[in-house]
C-alpha cells in the first residue's frame, strides 16, 4: 500500500526555520518525481516546489523561491521542505504529493500544519 | 503563476449532472493536455478524480468526466450523489518554468 507520511510542521515565529519531511512507503520511491503543495486554512490549493526522481532538478513557485528548498533522500525514501525566513502567509497544511505522470498527483500525505505566527 | 479561474460554488439535486469549468491560458490549460481534477472532503488529503484531461484513475466511478475546449477544462458530474459533495480543484502543467498551477476550488453541494 502507497503512503506518505509527513511530519516537521508546528508553530514557529515570523523569520524562523522549519523542515518538514514526507516518509514514504509501498512504492519505489526513486522512481517517481516528488511535490510539496500547500493550503492555507479555509483557502485553496497551491503549488510549492517538486523535485525530480534523482533530486538533480528543482522548482519552486515565486512566493517561495530563494526562502524553501526542496530535497530528497532516497534510500531513505524520505522528501524534505526546508522552509526559511517563515511569513504569516507560509501558514498552510502543507501537503506531500506523488508525481505518477505530468503535473499528475495519485498519491497524497495527510498533511502537517505549519503555523508562522508571533 | 496566477491561479486557474474556477466558480466559487456550484450545486444540483441527487440524480442530476453539474459541470464545473477551469479556466486558463494558452501557457497552461489551452496549451497541454495535462489537466487534472481533483476531489477534498473538509479535513482530508485531496483525491485525484480526473488526470490528463478527461483519463479516469482505477476506482473513480464513470459519473466523473472531464473534458477541454480551448483555455477551458471542465469537469462533468453525472448522477450526483450525496457524497459528491466536496470541494473540486482543478490543476494544470504550465509551460512557464515547467511549474503546475492550481484552481481557486470549487465548493460543490448537493442540494
Amino acid at each position: 500500500e502507497v503512503q506518505l507520511v509527513e511530519s516537521g510542521g508546528g508553530l514557529v515565529q515570523p523569520g524562523g526555520s522549519l523542515r518538514l519531511s514526507c516518509a514514504a512507503s509501498g512504492f519505489t520511491f526513486s522512481g517517481y518525481w516528488m511535490h510539496w503543495v500547500r493550503q492555507a486554512p479555509g483557502k485553496g490549493l497551491v503549488w510549492v516546489s517538486r523535485i525530480n526522481s534523482d533530486g538533480s532538478s528543482r522548482s519552486y513557485a515565486d512566493s517561495v523561491k530563494g526562502r524553501f528548498t526542496i530535497s530528497r533522500d532516497n534510500a531513505k525514501k524520505t522528501l524534505y521542505l526546508q522552509m526559511n525566513s517563515l511569513r504569516a502567509e507560509d501558514t498552510a497544511v502543507y501537503y506531500c504529493a506523488r508525481e505518477v505522470s505530468i503535473r499528475t498527483h495519485d498519491y497524497w500525505g495527510q498533511g502537517t500544519l505549519v503555523t508562522v505566527s508571533s | 503563476q496566477s491561479a486557474l479561474t474556477q466558480p466559487p460554488s456550484a450545486s444540483g439535486s441527487p440524480g442530476q449532472s453539474v459541470t464545473i469549468s477551469c479556466t486558463g491560458t494558452s501557457s497552461d490549460v489551452g496549451g497541454y493536455n495535462y489537466v487534472s481534477w481533483y476531489q477534498q472532503h473538509p479535513g482530508k488529503a485531496p483525491k485525484l478524480m480526473i488526470y490528463e484531461v478527461s483519463k479516469r484513475p482505477s476506482g473513480v466511478p464513470d459519473r466523473f468526466s472531464g473534458s477541454k475546449s480551448g483555455n477551458t477544462a471542465s469537469l462533468t458530474v453525472s448522477g450526483l450523489q450525496a457524497e459528491d459533495e466536496a470541494d473540486y480543484y482543478c490543476s494544470s502543467y504550465t509551460g512557464s518554468n515547467n511549474l503546475e498551477v492550481f484552481g481557486g476550488g470549487t465548493k460543490l453541494t448537493v442540494l
